[in-house]
């Protein structure tokens, strides 16, 4: 079935690194845009990035552009998001979901997500 | 970037019909019929439940639809379940980005 496995999260201080992976199966990851999209503790969702199916074009939320980076790996159907000079503010669930659609920016499957927390 | 303006809370009873509306501005909600509608519930992962203002994906009820007028949105629920209650978040997109709403959660009394 169509699936995506996030993995990565963890606890990190602030101003370290920290890169989440999300691994796709059930469909044929590289014809697909991927997005990240976090949710706070208690809070709504916030999208964060995007990248085209063949990693053509990326685009970030402004909270985190400069510090975030999105890629993938089409011959391992993976979508990563190596996040740098974290803060407390980023501490979140990180959702990848499939995006569809004429923008591909409709999201309809998500994982389960993985958390991050960012404390000293 | 900002966020989506929609109630914090909505209620009803089972049976009964609900709206959630969701305000954007002229660059996101007003300038695409782009809106798209999520449902969670605790503990889980969004559900896609609208998509282009309107259109529902294969699989989900009838009792849910959606509309647009200028830079609102609305979500409507109707013969309220149990099961609906859960909170919901409205999504436009915005030229390269997307916005959502800060979320609303429909209790059923």
């Amino acid at each position: 079935q169509v699936q995506l496995v996030e993995s990565g999260g963890g606890v990190v201080q602030p101003g370290r690194s920290l890169r989440l992976s999300c691994a796709a199966s059930g469909f044929t990851f590289s014809s697909y845009g991927m997005h990240w999209v976090r949710q706070a503790p208690g809070k709504g969702l916030e999208w964060v990035a995007v990248i085209w199916y063949d990693g053509s074009n990326k685009y970030y939320a402004d909270s985190v552009k400069g510090r975030f980076t999105i890629s993938r790996d089409n011959s391992k159907n993976t979508l990563y998001l190596q996040m740098n000079s974290l803060r407390a503010e980023d501490t979140a669930v990180y959702y990848c979901a499939r995006g569809v659609g004429v923008t591909i920016f409709l999201l309809d499957i998500w994982g389960q997500g993985t958390m991050v927390t960012v404390s000293s | 970037q900002s966020a989506l303006t929609q109630p914090a809370s909505v209620s009803g009873s089972p049976g009964q019909s609900i709206t959630i509306s969701c305000t954007g501005t002229s660059s996101d909600v007003g300038s695409y019929n782009l809106v798209s509608w999520y449902q969670q519930h605790p503990g889980k992962a969004p559900k896609l439940m609208i998509y282009e203002v309107s259109k529902r994906p294969s699989g989900v009820s009838n009792r849910f639809s959606g509309s647009k007028s200028g830079n609102t949105a609305s979500l409507t629920i109707s013969g309220l379940q149990a099961e609906d209650e859960a909170d919901y978040y409205c999504c436009s997109y915005a030229g390269s980005s997307q916005v959502f709403g800060g979320g609303t959660k429909l209790t059923v009394l």
